[in-house]
């Protein structure tokens, strides 16, 4: 069965101070990763596609890479504006997305 | 196109009742999804259409959840018999599902946040 695992459930980061997030999937031939960014009260918004071990994608902060069991979000000098909750998830074979739980990340100044 | 839209954004409601949510997709976008999701966990999926063709529902879609896309367009979800356990946020999402193209990102609502008391 498909299953996605999110760590740490919260991060509380300083500003500046530089962290990653983890996503550690079992797929049955995986078909994508999704990266997700979800404020509170707001539906999810996309972030980022990956679809084969060794890509990465990058967007301002964010940097998403793969590998055959994980992929990672990391967030280089983050700001208090990009806390929120950074939801992972997965292509099952029938198209529909199988999401973690959820990282809370909460950046102070 | 300002992206997808759901109605009502919160619904109030007493245990018994029926409610109903509509979701618009964005226009170009042949598949529309429902999720649900409660506070502190990750969407689970519902169900979903491509067209007007419901495609696949999961176990959580007990028979009083009922969901429409009548013209491929925009769709309903209808919870009958509301219980306090159906308190969540239902989200809707759309996507472009063609034959070469299928880049499986889908595209999220507001979603509609639903409190049974």
């Amino acid at each position: 069965e498909d299953q996605v695992t999110q760590s740490p459930e919260a991060l509380r980061l300083q500003e500046g101070e530089s962290s990653s997030l983890n996503c550690s999937y079992t797929v049955s031939g995986l078909r994508g990763l999704f990266w997700y960014r979800q404020d509170p009260g707001k539906g999810p918004e996309f972030l980022f596609t990956l679809y084969s071990a060794g890509e990465e994608k990058e967007k301002e902060r964010l940097k998403a890479t793969l590998t055959k069991k994980e992929s990672f979000l990391h967030i280089t000098a983050p700001k208090p504006e990009d806390s929120a909750t950074y939801l992972c998830a997965v292509r099952h074979n029938t198209d529909k997305l199988i999401f973690g739980t959820g990282t809370r990340l909460q950046v102070f100044p | 196109d300002t992206g997808v839209s759901q109605d009502p954004r919160h619904k109030i409601t007493k245990r018994g009742q029926n409610v109903t949510f509509r979701c618009d997709p964005i226009s170009e976008h042949n598949r529309l999804y429902w999720y649900r999701q409660t506070l502190g966990q990750g969407p689970e999926f519902l169900t979903y259409f491509q067209n007007e063709a419901q495609l696949e529902k999961s176990r959580l879609l007990s028979d009083r959840f009922s969901a429409e896309r009548p013209k491929g367009s925009f769709s309903t979800l209808e919870i009958q018999r509301t219980e306090q356990g159906d308190s969540a946020m239902y989200l809707c999402a759309s996507s472009w599902r063609g034959d070469k193209t299928n880049t499986g990102e889908l595209f999220f609502g507001e979603g509609s946040r639903l409190t049974v008391l």
